[in-house]
């Protein structure tokens, strides 16, 4: 079965902190990794995609990565800020057929960035 | 350029009756994909249309369905609603036939059913 799965499911850091979200993958048969922030209440907005011939990619203070042959992939946040609270949201898109808007969610990182 | 808009954002229905939601992709944009997101299951996908066509379906009981317009603009319907069918419905819209352009969500319709 073609699952994500995200670790943790939440995390406190005090405002300036460095850190990484992880996501793992069952099926290295991708075309692509998408990550997601969701704000409550509120739809998602694309943060980064790696393609599957991509080790990474970033922008700003994010930078994303992605390890096909071990189904990895880390989301890392330099000099978090309080505007970073939010849900942090893995998506691969497995491959097969051509849809291409079909993406396999993980549960979510609750990130909360405290001053 | 605008973006992904939905509407309603909320709406409260009863057991059984059929609700309609709909969703105005991006200008250009000519896939559409529809996503159901509750607590305990997250966000699943519903289905996908291009050129009017379903082109992928989730694991959804039949009272799920959709429908795209020739302008791109869809649709989905729910019939005899049922307790669970409460959730946050997510459209999301991106370049047909690209198979890297990153998919773009509007802000969802609440629905909740009593």
């Amino acid at each position: 079965k073609q699952e994500v799965t995200q670790i943790p499911a939440a995390l406190s850091v005090p405002e300036g902190e460095n850190l990484v979200l992880n996501c793992s993958f069952t099926d290295s048969a991708i075309y692509n990794l998408q990550w997601f922030r969701q704000d409550p209440g509120k739809g998602l907005t694309s943060l980064l995609l790696i393609q599957s011939s991509q080790r990474e990619q970033t922008s700003g203070r994010l930078n994303a990565s992605l390890d096909k042959s071990s189904g990895r992939s880390t989301l890392y946040i330099a000099a978090s800020q309080p505007g970073d609270s939010a849900t942090y949201l893995c998506a691969v898109n497995y491959a097969g057929g051509t849809s291409y808007g079909k993406l396999t969610f993980g549960q979510g990182t609750i990130l909360t960035v405290h001053p | 350029k605008a973006g992904v808009t939905q509407t309603p954002r909320y709406l409260i229905k009863t057991r059984g009756q059929q609700v309609t939601l709909s969703c105005s992709p991006i200008s250009g944009h000519r896939s559409v994909s529809w996503y159901q997101q509750t607590p305990g299951q997250g966000l699943q996908f519903l289905f996908e249309y291009f050129s009017e066509t379903q082109r992928n379906k989730g694991n959804f009981p039949g009272r799920f369905s959709g429908r795209q317009f020739s302008n791109s603009r869809s649709e989905m319907n729910v019939s005899t609603l049922e307790l669970g069918d409460s959730a946050l419905y997510l459209c999301a819209s991106s370049v047909a036939g690209v198979r890297n352009s990153p998919l773009h969500f509007g802000n969802g319709t609440r629905l909740t059913v009593t």
